[in-house]
């Protein structure tokens, strides 16, 4: 079954304490992409990454990180989370030489709370 | 860069009757428009997309949607509402990366609360 899955789907933590959400899809895809997801904005892209060892900032950066090491796996890095990152995080991937109309397949989200 | 626009937070309709989630949109170029549902504690689910020529889009679980260029609109439809319809419906249209290295993102609407009464 084609799926983009994150892990963990909840997860409470600390401000300062470092933390990853793992995403990984078995499609094939090249293009990878992270949201979040806060009430009455919509999702916005955090970072994004066209292929391995190729990624680059999205529209809210500051406070993440990523890398892509292998295809099918694009982690977020949070170094020092602070409660302002408190939201709902999507993990999406797609087919980029699909073209244009190529819809993205989203993972089960991850509910993050930094206290 | 691409925009769209969702007017209305909530929309309120009885089961059986039809309903209609609003979608307006500003693009420089051809629009690709998608709609994505999303159950409560689930991911978002691809429900349909525009496909050039076609004004009217079928998709999953009964929708359909009907681009209308003149008005800039992507409005969602379904003739007869279901109470499982209820969920965040989320409007979205592939946009140009921040990067500027391709056109991967998508931007979406802030989304519309679906309820449907029984």
């Amino acid at each position: 079954e084609a799926q983009v899955t994150q892990n963990p789907r909840y997860l409470i933590t600390v401000t300062g304490k470092k933390l990853t959400v793992t995403c990984s899809q078995n499609m094939n895809h090249e293009y990878m992409s992270w949201y979040r997801q806060d009430p009455g904005l919509g999702l916005r892209q955090i970072y994004y990454s066209m292929n391995v060892e190729v990624t680059d900032k999205g529209d809210v950066p500051e406070g993440y990180k990523v890398s892509r090491k292998e295809k099918r796996n694009f982690p977020l890095i949070l170094e020092s989370p602070s409660p302002n990152q408190t939201s709902l995080y999507f993990c999406a991937s797609s087919l980029l030489a699909g073209g244009m109309n190529t819809e993205a397949f989203f993972g089960q989200g991850t509910r993050l709370t930094v206290v | 860069a691409q925009s769209v626009a969702q007017p209305e937070d909530q929309v309120n309709v009885a089961e059986g009757n039809p309903l209609t989630v609003k979608c307006t949109y500003s693009v420089s170029g051809n629009p690709y428009l998608f709609w994505y549902v999303q159950y409560p504690n689930r991911g978002l689910q691809f429900l349909l997309k525009y496909i050039t020529g076609d004004n009217l889009v079928k998709g999953s679980y009964g929708f359909e949607a009907e681009f209308n260029k003149s008005q800039t609109s992507f409005h969602l439809k379904k003739p007869s509402a279901l109470v499982s319809d209820s969920a965040l419906y989320f409007c979205a249209v592939r946009d140009k990366d921040a990067g500027g290295t391709s056109y991967g993102k998508l931007t979406f609407g802030q989304g519309t609360i679906l309820t449907v009464h029984p």
